[in-house]
């Protein structure tokens, strides 16, 4: 079955540094990974996926997320934070084409200090 | 602004009392979702719908039913509220099924007392 982990609740980090945000997961096939982002009172907002290729993806307001086969995983990445990035962020992962279902991690909560 | 609309935005029930949940989307999107979102719990899929005409179940379907009224539209409707049914709800669509969930409307939140 598949499954994804989110281990930390909430990262701290001063504003102007670079912030990671980790994600592991697991899939019997080739994992779909994707990286979602939620302000308060709002519906999810895509950042990012990938699907095969090149391990590192850039998506929106300049992040990026590094995909790791041996480890599993697929970290969140900004090399400088921004206050305006506070929010939740959620990794999900599909199991290839075996399975339209999604499924999301428990979500971390971004608060980055001025 | 073009997306996924869903009303009401707040709506308290009794336990027992029913309701029908409204998405509508405006991008031509053919697959359309229901998530709930609980505090620990991240997203899950209540139902979807991959294009007009069709519906499944997704991991938590009980005591929920959808009705995918034209391309545009996706409602979700609670026939018999239970307080285990507080919840945040959320609509989103996609391309295509093969396509993750792209647009998400703001939520519905739902208190059942």
């Amino acid at each position: 079955a598949q499954s994804v982990a989110q281990p930390e609740d909430q990262v701290n980090v001063a504003e102007g540094n670079p912030l990671t945000v980790k994600c592991t997961y697991s899939v019997s096939g080739n994992p779909y990974l994707f990286w979602y982002v939620q302000y308060p009172n709002r519906g999810l907002q895509f950042l990012l996926k990938y699907i095969t290729g090149d391990n590192l993806v850039k998506g929106s307001y300049g992040f990026e997320a590094e995909f790791n086969k041996s480890q599993t995983s697929f970290h969140l990445k900004k090399p400088s934070a921004l206050v305006s990035d506070s929010a939740l962020y959620f990794c999900a992962v599909r199991d290839g084409g075996a399975t339209n279902k999604l499924i999301f991690g428990t979500g971390t909560l971004l608060a980055v200090q001025p | 602004n073009a997306g996924v609309t869903q009303t009401p935005k707040f709506q308290v029930l009794k336990t027992g009392q029913s309701m029908t949940l409204q998405c509508a989307q405006d991008m031509n999107h053919n697959s359309m979702y229901w998530y709930r979102q609980d505090p620990g719990m991240g997203l899950r899929l209540i139902y979807y719908s991959a294009s007009e005409g069709t519906t499944d179940k997704g991991e938590v379907p009980n005591g929920y039913n959808v009705s995918r009224l034209n391309k545009r539209e996706f409602s979700l409707r609670l026939e018999s509220a239970a307080p285990s049914q507080t919840s945040v709800y959320f609509c989103a669509s996609s391309e295509h099924r093969a396509i993750q969930p792209q647009h998400f409307g703001d939520g519905t939140r739902l208190s059942i007392l």
